[in-house]
């Protein structure tokens, strides 16, 4: 199985400051159809994961454009240019190249 | 919009059997892919099983295999997993997500989840 290494797991951040999340893929997540499947997840404390990022750097709809995602084949980032507080929560990367599909364990966004 | 409604959780005693159901509406369902994805008590996630739109391709995670079962009724709209054998290991709750092949596939959708609770 691919597995997805997140970092790190916890981050404290000040309101109005930026935020990087970092994940490591143990194999290449470009698939044989040429896309590189990547996904970014939040989950606010209490309610379902939700999506912001697919296919590494597009966001989906009405995610902020604070958010973005970058990398390539095995290393990749979520940032957060600015932190709000409705941000807090967990952070999830997950690759769909390979079958079984994996997520990362988690980062914890937490403001200072 | 988009709803993704789960139900069929519990508490059953390891050995026990349950079956989880996911009522999906504000889309065409029967040209959706479909996932099963677990989440265990306060820690990550991990995908479960997936059903292709019309049922021709499933998968299933290693450590289910044999023990569950997906399936779906497109005339009705639902897709269901079938779980047997459970053991305290399966307790999570389980949220059904779906797949767009316009937008990267995969979980752009989830339901609000269905907690499983294997018990003696």
């Amino acid at each position: 199985d691919v597995v997805m290494t997140q970092s790190p797991l916890s981050l404290p951040v000040t309101l109005g400051q930026p935020a990087s999340i970092s994940c490591r893929s143990s194999q290449s997540l470009v698939h044989i159809d040429g896309n590189t499947y990547l996904n970014w997840f939040q989950q606010r404390p209490g309610q379902s994961p939700r999506r912001l990022i697919y296919k590494v750097s597009k966001r989906d709809s009405g995610v902020p454009d604070r958010f973005s995602g970058s990398g390539s084949a095995t290393d990749f980032t979520l940032e957060i240019s600015r932190v709000e507080a409705e941000d807090v929560g967990v952070y999830y990367c997950m690759q769909g190249a390979h079958w079984p599909l994996t997520f990362g364990g988690g980062t914890k966004v937490e403001i200072k | 919009q988009v709803q993704l409604v789960e139900s069929g959780g519990g508490v059953v005693q390891p050995g026990g059997s349950l079956r989880l159901s996911c009522a999906a509406s504000g889309f065409t369902f029967s040209t959706n892919g479909m996932h099963w994805v677990r989440q265990f008590p306060g820690k990550g996630l991990e995908w479960v099983a997936f059903m292709q739109y019309d049922g021709s391709i499933k998968y299933y995670k290693e450590s289910v295999k044999g023990r569950f079962t997906v399936s779906r009724d497109n005339s009705k709209n639902t897709l269901y997993l079938q779980m047997n054998s459970l053991r305290a290991e399966d307790t999570a709750v389980y949220y059904c997500a779906k797949e767009s092949p316009q937008l990267g596939y995969y979980f752009d959708y989830w339901g609000q989840g269905t907690l499983v609770t294997v018990s003696s």
